[in-house]
Order: structure tokens, then sequence, then C-alpha cells
């Protein structure tokens, strides 16, 4: 059974820093292209960024471009995203997704940027 | 970018009625088009992948059609489980875009 679960959400001032981590497990990590999507309170779905399944390609959407890194590590079955610079519309919750078609999603965690 | 634009916003129909949902595109994504279905406080969940392809364990009854800027997706009978919000998604172009979004709700 695929799985996939995130951690690494919570509550971060604005300005402030998290990383956000993603463990694969039920397929093998090393193959798949993933994704990061991301959905605001009350709001719809937006893509947030993408790394190839060697991760030598990797794409933003324009909202995050320069403040998040994404990255991978297949030895670990891990997806991370890190985020600098944090803002109040970064509030969502992040979920991980499989595949260029994201065909399998985690349950999400949820970042809060407040003061 | 190209953007999704999805209709109607919410569809309100009974158990065991048909429901058509569209998605237009600012400009072709040939068939890199894929359908999602989310209730509160879950995951999304691929329903159709290009275009037209059901993912693994998703019923019959739903179907995706379309191509290039007009897309289609078509639940033949509602179930209750199938009252939620939909979502289109094209993967043909970076950045990734979603449509905003189509609720289907109980009338």
């Amino acid at each position: 059974e695929v799985q996939l679960v995130e951690s690494g959400g919570g509550l971060v001032q604005p300005g402030g820093s998290l990383r956000l981590s993603c463990v694969a497990s039920g397929f093998t990590f090393s193959t798949y292209e993933m994704n990061w999507v991301r959905q605001a309170p009350g709001k719809g779905l937006e893509w947030v960024s993408y790394i190839s399944s060697s991760g030598s390609t990797i794409y933003y959407a324009d909202s995050v471009k320069g403040r998040f890194t994404i990255s991978r590590d297949n030895a670990q079955n891990s997806l991370y995203l890190q985020m600098n610079s944090l803002r109040a519309e970064d509030t969502a919750v992040y979920y991980c997704a499989r595949g260029s078609s994201s065909r399998d999603w985690g349950q999400g965690t949820l970042v809060t940027v407040s003061s | 970018e190209i953007v999704l634009t999805q209709s109607p916003a919410t569809l309100s129909l009974s158990p065991g009625e048909r429901a058509t949902l569209s998605c237009r595109a600012s400009q072709s994504v040939s068939s890199y088009l894929a359908w999602y279905q989310q209730k509160p406080g879950r995951a999304p969940r691929l329903l159709i992948y290009d275009a037209s392809n059901r993912a693994t364990g998703i019923p019959a009854r739903f179907s995706g059609s379309g191509s290039g800027t007009d897309f289609t997706l078509t639940i033949s009978s509602l179930e209750p489980e199938d009252f939620a919000v939909y979502y289109c998604q094209q993967r043909s172009n970076w950045p990734r875009t979603f449509g905003q979004g189509t609720k289907v709700e109980i009338k």
C-alpha cells in the first residue's frame, strides 16, 4: 500500500522558516516524480513545487520561487520542502503527491504563519 | 500560465442524477488534464488522468472526456458519497495549475 506521511508543519512568525518532510513507503520512491501542493483555509488547491525522480529537474510556482526549496533523499525515501521568509499568505495545508498526475497524496501538514 | 476555468461553481443535484462538470483551459493542454475529488478535511483523490483514463479503483460511473481546451467530467448516476468538490489540473505546462473547483451538493 502506498503511504505518504507529511510532517514538520506548525505555527511560525512572518519571516520565519520551516522544513516539511514527506516519508514515502509502499513503492519504489526513487523512480517517481514528486510534487508539493498546498491549500489555504477554505480555498482551492495550489501547486507549489515539483522534483524529478533523480532530483535533477525542479520547478516552483512564482509565489514561492526564491523562498522555498524542494529536495529529496532517495536513500531515505523522503521528500522535503524548505520554506524561508514565510508570509501570512503561505498559511495552508501542505500535501506531498506522487507522480506527474499526483495519483497518491499524503494527509497533509498545516503551516500557520502568524504573529 | 495556463488558466483553468471550471463551471459551474456549484451543482445542486439529487442522488441518481447525472452530473456534468466542465473545465476550460486558456490554451491547449493536449490531453494532459486530470480530475480530483476532495471531501472536507481529506486529501484530494485522483479520479481521471490524461483526460479520460480512470485511476485505479475509481468506479465506472466516473468518466472524463475532451482534449485541447475543453474537458468534461461526467458522473453518470450520483451516489451519496460523490457529493464533494472536484478540481481539474493540467500537466502540460509549467507552472502546473488547478481550476477553482466545482462543488457538487445535494439538492
